[in-house]
């Protein structure tokens, strides 16, 4: 079955600091893949996608590029902010089994000033 | 445009009481998912619909879990004798068909069975 697994955190940064968020998949088909990000208190929100290999993501200064060949999809940022504390979610859509989407644990970023 | 709402926002109930959780996707999503985060993990999927019909059950944890969808429309999560297990935030999402179009999520029902 399909699976993503993502760098555990959390992960706690000075502001200025680059960030990288490892996340890596297993899927069957050609997935699409995501970043989600959920801020303190709020609903889950996309923050990038990419639907085919070598697309690049990229949103708020955040970007991530689909790597098949090693199954990657690595979120980076190269200056984070304190507003960028929130938890990360990397996740696949089948788009041969329905649609569903496979997520990983999620990565808490702190940012502290 | 409006998004997809989930009521109540919050929800504590008994060991042992059903629940009802409802969900309104985004005017014209013909496909919506339930999903379930437990503290501190990422989403497990329940059950997906593609307008009214649910093709696909495999994420339900159990037989006290059931779902429906009217009108293509609204759809509501029901757990029946809930456990303390149950306890977690339900997130629905909706996208336009179920293999084209992102998922769009709303804020969640947090359930917490006492």
């Amino acid at each position: 079955g399909n699976s993503v697994t993502q760098m555990e955190g959390p992960v706690t940064l000075s502001e200025e600091a680059f960030l990288t968020i490892n996340c890596t998949y297993t899927a069957t088909g050609y997935p699409s893949l995501f970043w989600y990000v959920q801020y303190p208190g709020e609903g889950l929100q996309l923050l990038l996608k990419a639907t085919k290999a070598d697309d690049k993501g990229s949103n708020k200064g955040f970007e991530a590029t689909y790597r098949k060949e090693t199954t990657s999809f690595h979120l980076e940022k190269g200056s984070v902010q304190v507003s960028d504390s929130a938890v990360y979610f990397c996740a696949l859509r089948d788009n041969t089994n329905a649609g569903k989407s496979t997520f990983g644990d999620g990565t808490t970023l702190t940012v502290k000033p | 445009g409006a998004g997809v709402s989930q009521s109540p926002s919050n929800k504590v109930t008994e060991k042992g009481k059903d629940v009802e959780l409802r969900c309104d996707p985004i005017s014209g999503h013909t496909a919506l998912y339930w999903y379930r985060q437990s503290l501190g993990q990422g989403l497990e999927f329940l059950i997906y619909f593609q307008g009214n019909s649910a093709p696909d059950k495999s994420g339900l944890p159990s037989d006290r879990f059931s779902a429906e969808r009217t009108g293509g429309s609204v759809s509501t999560l029901t757990i029946q004798r809930t456990q303390q297990e149950d306890s977690a935030v339900y997130l629905c999402a909706s996208s336009l068909s179920g293999t084209v179009g992102e998922q769009y999520f709303g804020p969640g029902t947090r359930l917490t069975v006492t």
